[in-house]
């Protein structure tokens, strides 16, 4: 079934750990998204990828890193986390037209609780 | 000004009557206009997209853009109490960045009441 996948779909994590989040599509999709959904704060950008190779910034991206290797991953890694990123965390993609009429489909989730 | 500002709800709606949902925009540049639903503890899912003035039907739900308003909703006819949950409106942008931003709304929560 064709779609994004996550990885894991949830964890406990003790603050100052490593910890890496998985983000799979196979769609094909050029561009791949890292949001972060808090209450009362929406959904935040935290780094996204329009392309295989190609990393940027979002609004929120401190504390967080990427990479694209090839087109269908996109891991999310927390160098040292910190209470304060827990989260729920969703990957998306899109095909990234340039015309800008590009819809997003987002990744089931992972609901992360550091402590 | 929020960039993008949605009714602030929630909103509840006995079975079978029209929801109305609305979103404001702040940037006149915006480009294509989306409405997600989001279930409890699920993730968004894409429902309607707009790009032209005007309204856009998808079965029951039709999307309506105002783009001198700068004002886009969504009506859903015939509600249903499967319909109950958040409705995140979605903007998006490419303007002089490198990327195109989507920028969401806070969403607004819709009960449908039996």
């Amino acid at each position: 079934i064709a779609g994004i996948t996550q990885a894991p779909t949830s964890q406990i994590l003790a603050a100052g750990r490593r910890m890496t989040l998985r983000c799979t599509q196979d769609m094909r999709h050029n561009a791949m998204y890292w949001y972060r959904q808090d209450l009362g704060l929406g959904l935040r950008l935290i780094h996204y990828s329009n392309t295989a190779g190609t990393t940027g910034k979002g609004e929120v991206p401190d504390g967080y890193s990427v990479s694209r290797a090839n087109t269908d991953d996109f891991p999310l890694t927390l160098a040292s986390a910190v209470p304060s990123q827990t989260s729920v965390y969703f990957c998306a993609s899109s095909e990234n037209h340039p015309t800008g009429n590009n819809e997003q489909f987002f990744g089931p989730g992972t609901r992360l609780t550091v402590l | 000004q929020k960039e993008v500002e949605q009714n602030s709800g929630p909103l509840s709606v006995p079975e079978g009557a029209i929801a109305s949902l609305n979103c404001t925009y702040s940037d006149r540049g915006s480009q294509s206009f989306f409405w997600y639903r989001q279930y409890s503890g699920k993730s968004p899912e894409l429902i309607m997209s707009i790009y032209s003035n005007g309204d856009k039907e998808d079965g029951r739900f039709t999307a309506q853009l105002n783009k001198a308003s700068q004002y886009v909703s969504l009506l859903i006819r015939d509600s249903q109490p499967s319909d109950s949950a958040t409705y995140l409106c979605a903007i998006f942008f490419m303007g002089g960045t490198s990327y195109g931003k989507l920028t969401f709304g806070q969403g607004t929560i819709l009960t449908v009441h039996p």
